[in-house]
């Protein structure tokens, strides 16, 4: 079976706070690719990141980052010093190859 | 460069009726993919499509079609519509695609949201 969990269904932080969103994913495959999406509340998709099953190193970009661990099979972003700009629908995707798995989505919330 | 347009933004049609769906790519790209986004089902992928050839579909019953013409748009096509195909239909652009193992950013559109009454 495959599947992707995002377990935090709605998150809400003030503004500079730093937050985790959790993603744990299941695939007997050893070969995949891990993505996460922003969807703002306009609604259109924004592409985030995309890591593939060999590539374990962590990546940093601007206020976001992203922890990859197989031991644990999960896929976390955190943001540092949110914004209010960052409130929006995140989600995580598996995909090897042939499907493609969606999370159920974290809504961020941040306040002013 | 023009981002990925989907047109209509907007549809209502009735139980039994058939819709098409229509994606452009950005500028270069070959693939494009598409998406179902439901309260209920969350989002689901449906299909991918390269260079006019259908590279993956998702779980999708076979009343869900599409294709891709040479100069990379897309359409999506949904005949015998029900009530459950209501949805926002997304699709995403790359210039190899995401199911291919490349490493490409796919770019969305901004979804055309069908109600079936």
């Amino acid at each position: 079976a495959q599947k992707v969990t995002q377990a935090q269904t709605e998150i809400s932080v003030v503004e500079k706070e730093d937050v985790t969103l959790d993603c744990v994913y299941e695939t007997r495959d050893t070969t995949y690719y891990l993505f996460w999406y922003k969807q703002p509340p306009s609604g259109e998709l924004v592409f985030l990141i995309r890591r593939n099953s060999f590539d374990e190193q962590n990546e940093i970009s601007g206020r976001y980052s992203w922890n990859f661990q197989k031991s644990t099979s999960s896929f976390n972003f955190t943001i540092t010093a949110s914004q209010v700009v960052d409130s929006a629908v995140y989600f995580c995707a598996l995909n090897n190859f042939n499907k493609f798995y969606f999370g159920s989505g974290t809504k961020l919330n941040v306040k002013p | 460069k023009a981002g990925v347009t989907q047109t209509p933004r907007y549809l209502i049609k009735t139980r039994g009726q058939q819709v098409t769906l229509s994606c452009s790519p950005i500028s270069g790209h070959r693939s494009v993919s598409w998406y179902q986004q439901t309260p209920g089902q969350g989002l689901q992928f449906l299909f991918e499509y390269f260079s006019e050839t259908q590279r993956n579909k998702g779980n999708f019953p076979g009343r869900f079609s599409g294709r891709q013409f040479s100069n990379s748009r897309s359409e999506m096509n949904v005949s015998t519509l029900e009530l459950g195909d209501s949805a926002l239909y997304l699709c995403a652009s790359s210039l190899r695609g995401v199911t291919s193992g490349s490493t490409d950013t796919q770019y969305f559109g901004p979804g055309t949201r069908l109600t079936v009454l």
